[in-house]
């Protein structure tokens, strides 16, 4: 049973326009979520987070958004960049947890 | 230089046998993960350690055994009893093992090919 999901495999996109990857979660105890992104034969890099207490997080070209009530959560890229291209992942984790659980990613592609 | 390092970075082995994929952190981290990468999957908890000698089992644990001797350091070994060993395996370490701080940090991972 997928907790956290990210239903497109892949988004393709040009460079300077926005980026918008999504991820859905079922469990309502989450309450912290994360963006990772990854290079192939490389390990996940941290991106940004948020917390259930707010619905927006801002970090330069990256801004993620949070939807409770609908369980939802997208990450925006703008502008986007070719080395933007990459696998994201979508992570989520409750309070007191340690461990992340994780949606299998979307894969991006920024062409020029 | 703070990081995690994870050594080799390729690593092949002959079925049937054991094997042991080491993961070293100088973070002064208290918690270390163990995640499997397979194509097309998001990355699945093995292990996970959340304070030197304790570690708790993650969703695919069977076949795998870690142990946490050192707050540094968290080794994983790939036993015979595992059916599908082949795959991507990647480190990872957080600050606390509570949950207040949740970001984890990863190594560069290790991929293990089994013959």
């Amino acid at each position: 049973d997928q907790q956290v999901k990210q239903n497109s495999p892949s988004l393709s996109v040009q460079e300077g326009r926005i980026s918008i990857l999504n991820c859905d979660y079922t469990n309502s105890m989450f309450d912290y979520f994360l963006w990772y992104k990854k290079y192939p034969a490389e390990g996940p890099t941290f991106l940004i987070s948020i917390s259930s207490i707010k619905d927006k997080n801002e970090d330069g070209r990256f801004t993620v958004f949070l939807n409770k009530s609908a369980k939802h959560l997208s990450l925006h890229i703008v502008p986007s960049q070719p080395g933007d291209s990459a696998v994201y992942f979508c992570a989520a984790s409750s309070q007191g947890y340690s461990t992340l659980t994780f949606g299998k990613g979307t894969m991006l592609l920024v062409s020029p | 230089d703070g990081g995690i390092t994870q050594s080799p970075k390729y690593l092949f082995r002959k079925e049937g046998q054991n094997v042991t994929l080491s993961c070293e952190q100088n973070l002064n981290h208290d918690a270390m993960y163990w995640y499997r990468q397979d194509p097309g999957q998001g990355l699945r908890l093995i292990y996970y350690s959340q304070i030197v000698n304790d570690f708790q089992k993650g969703d695919i644990a069977e076949g795998y055994s870690v142990s946490r001797e050192k707050k540094e350091s968290f080794p994983l070994t790939v036993t015979s009893a595992q059916k599908n060993p082949t795959a991507f395996y990647l480190c990872a370490s957080s600050i606390d093992g509570q949950g207040f701080y949740n970001e984890q940090f990863f190594g560069p991972g290790t991929r293990l090919t089994v013959l």
